[in-house]
């Protein structure tokens, strides 16, 4: 079964600081697909960041970037110079077309950002 | 170019009530995928349709659950009879092709009294 953990319920950061939420994942494909979703209250599902497993260079956008181990089946998301917008949930998921392309979702972690 | 559209945003019924959820997805997105969010199970999958066509329902919980996806461009998700454990939010996402990134809608928050 695929599985993704994201062992952090809840996080907190001060504004303009750094945080780091972890994912890990169980698999035993080697072409996958890693995701980042941010759910603010509005419950919009929001594409934070993707990254190809075949891809050995960590995916960046702007103040997000992921730290992707793949012998380890980690996936971390960092948010630098933390802002207030950034406060939401934070889903990891992972996707294989061998299991009909389907999204399978972490618990998801609760970032709060302080001012 | 608008996002994914789900109607209605918010939907209150009573238990043995049929509720049909609605999809619109992104012009030229060849996949539709139906989720479901409770607090209980996270989000799930339900059941997803490339070009039109049902691939995998695995994800559909019972037979009072049913997907029609009639054209590109729109698709229903119907519960009949609804239960109080339906309650949930119900997400759908479209994608150009099934191997491309899936965009969500809204959500549909559904509440079975």
């Amino acid at each position: 079964a695929q599985t993704v953990t994201q062992s952090q319920p809840e996080m907190s950061v001060q504004e303009a600081e750094t945080v780091t939420l972890s994912c890990t994942y169980d698999t035993s494909e080697s072409d996958y697909y890693l995701f980042w979703y941010k759910q603010p209250p509005s419950r919009q599902m929001i594409l934070v960041i993707r990254q190809e497993a075949y891809k050995q260079q960590n995916a960046t956008e702007n103040r997000f970037s992921v730290n992707f181990q793949k012998a380890a089946k980690s996936f971390s998301l960092k948010i630098s110079d933390s802002q207030l917008g950034d406060a939401a949930m934070y889903f990891c998921a992972y996707r294989t077309m061998r299991y009909g392309n389907k999204l399978v979702f972490g618990a998801g972690t609760i970032l709060r950002v302080k001012s | 170019d608008a996002g994914v559209i789900q109607s209605p945003r918010h939907e209150v019924t009573e238990m043995g009530q049929e509720v049909t959820l609605r999809c619109k997805p992104i012009s030229g997105h060849n996949s539709l995928f139906w989720y479901r969010q409770t607090m209980m199970r996270g989000l799930e999958l339900l059941i997803y349709f490339n070009n039109n066509v049902p691939i995998d329902d695995s994800g559909m919980p019972e037979d009072r659950f049913s997907a029609k996806m009639p054209n590109a461009s729109f698709s229903t998700l119907k519960i009949q009879p609804s239960e109080p454990r339906d309650s949930a939010v119900y997400f759908c996402a479209s994608s150009a092709t099934r191997a491309d990134t899936q965009y969500f809608g809204p959500g549909t928050r559904l509440t079975v009294l």
